[in-house]
């Protein structure tokens, strides 16, 4: 089983400002199968990003990812309002497995 | 519109069981892998089981091997989980989701329903 594990558990940032989230994997994840997913309280996961940097449909362009192997990273480039959220990344490359969870709250 | 509409939870002792369901609508359901993904209270996202589009291979989590079973009605573009044997430990919000792609369970999520809490206390 592929273990993911996000750093940091909570970033505490201004809008405005950039966001750098890590999700580290800890087997190699076979043809950058990994997805990050948005979620607000109350409701249900949003897909953002799957094969590791390709943007799903509707996806504002500030939003971007990168990485392959183990190491993977969700970028914001300036942080909107409704960006404050928590995040996850998923692989799916071996079976099926999400991280824990990155807090984005507003500083 | 694409969507997802999960019903059949509840509140449900230890050692009983519960069978949600998730009808979908708005795609061609067969020609789509599923899964079941649930989140504990306060807790992060936990995949279940998944099923692949033609509904002749399931996947799950060690957490749940043996105690639950995933299904699917293509006629009724309808998604199953029957879930026995139930612990404390299996209280949570269960989500199905859509594969993004295709019938392979190996992909990413474009699609969930709202969720259905299942509690499971005495």
């Amino acid at each position: 089983e592929i273990v993911l594990t996000q750093s940091p558990g909570t970033l505490s940032l201004s809008p405005g400002e950039r966001a750098t989230l890590s999700c580290r994997a800890s087997q190699s994840v076979s043809s950058s199968y990994l997805a990050w997913y948005q979620q607000k309280p109350g409701q249900a996961p949003r897909l953002l990003i799957y094969g590791a940097s390709s943007r799903a449909t509707g996806i504002p362009d500030r939003f971007s990812g990168s990485g392959s192997g183990t190491d993977f990273t969700l970028t914001i480039s300036r942080l909107e309002p409704e960006d404050f959220a928590v995040y996850y990344c998923q692989q799916y490359g071996s079976s099926l497995s999400f991280g824990q969870g990155t807090k984005l709250e507003i500083k | 519109e694409v969507q997802l509409l999960e019903s059949g939870g509840g509140l449900v002792q230890p050692g009983g069981s519960l069978r949600l369901s998730c009808a979908a609508s708005g795609f061609t359901f067969s020609s789509y892998a599923m899964s079941w993904v649930r989140q504990a209270p306060g807790k992060g996202l936990e995949w279940v089981s998944a099923i692949s589009g033609s509904g002749g291979s399931t996947y799950y989590a060690d957490s749940v091997k043996g105690r639950f079973t995933i299904s699917r009605d293509n006629s009724k573009n309808t998604l199953y989980l029957q879930m026995n044997s139930l612990r404390a430990e299996d209280t949570a919000v269960y989500y199905c989701a859509k594969a993004d792609e295709g019938v392979i369970i190996n992909d990413a999520f474009d699609i969930w329903g709202q969720g259905t809490m299942v509690t499971v206390s005495s």
